[in-house]
């Protein structure tokens, strides 16, 4: 099963960027690249997704190396409310249909 | 408009009994997926359906877990004889469409404690 790897954990000042890492060395041609973040005691909510090219949506942007061995969550501007477990997931639908969550990186934004 | 909701959202049960946990997807969402999160852990993915059809089962942890959905809506995971270590959150989501350009979209949880 293809996988991830994250840093377990990562700080930020408040109002500050933040660029959360993930390796995903062994993606294949047909997996996307998603973006989950857990708040405590709650599900994981959609952060955002992409297969090939950077995307921009409201919450975020996701930059994706040329070779797809790795990508990049950006936060333009971290906020308390930012603080949560950030998971990076391959989601693949080719063959047996699989959706790894690795540990992810606790992100804590400090005031 | 309604987001994913699942029952109950705490359950307590005893070793060896058995315990049916439901989830109500977005409406008009054909895929649907069930995992489990331990205390202080990442998610397990259980299983997941397009439509009524599971492709892939592969993910459940024994063969004590089954799960059905019927009418391509409600969902249950049934765990038979449970033990301690099943002791977790169960989480459902749903998506549009079962193909991973789509995102998934949460409920809640059930926390199953098995004493």
């Amino acid at each position: 099963d293809a996988k991830t790897t994250q840093p377990n954990s990562m700080e930020s000042n408040e109002e500050e960027p933040v660029h959360l890492p993930c390796n995903h060395s062994t993606i294949s041609g047909t997996d996307y690249i998603h973006w989950y973040r857990q708040l405590p005691s709650q599900g994981p909510e959609y952060v955002i997704h992409g297969l090939t090219s950077n995307v921009n949506n409201r919450m975020a942007s996701l930059a994706i190396a040329e070779d797809r061995k790795s990508s990049t969550l950006i936060l333009h501007r971290a906020t308390l409310r930012d603080a949560a477990v950030y998971y990076c997931i391959l989601a693949s639908t080719s063959g047996t249909y699989k959706y790894i969550f690795g540990t992810g990186t606790r992100l804590k934004v400090l005031a | 408009g309604a987001g994913v909701s699942q029952s109950p959202s705490n359950k307590v049960t005893e070793k060896g009994k058995d315990v049916e946990l439901r989830c109500d997807p977005i409406s008009g969402h054909t895929a649907l997926y069930w995992y489990r999160q331990s205390l202080g852990q990442g998610l397990e993915f259980l299983i997941y359906f397009q439509g009524n059809s599971a492709p892939d089962k592969s993910g459940l942890p024994s063969d004590r877990f089954s799960a059905e959905r019927t009418g391509g809506s409600v969902s249950t995971l049934t765990i038979q004889r449970t033990q301690q270590e099943d002791s977790a959150v169960y989480l459902c989501a749903s998506s549009l469409v079962g193909t991973s350009g789509y995102e998934q979209y949460f409920g809640p949880g059930t926390r199953l404690t098995v004493t």
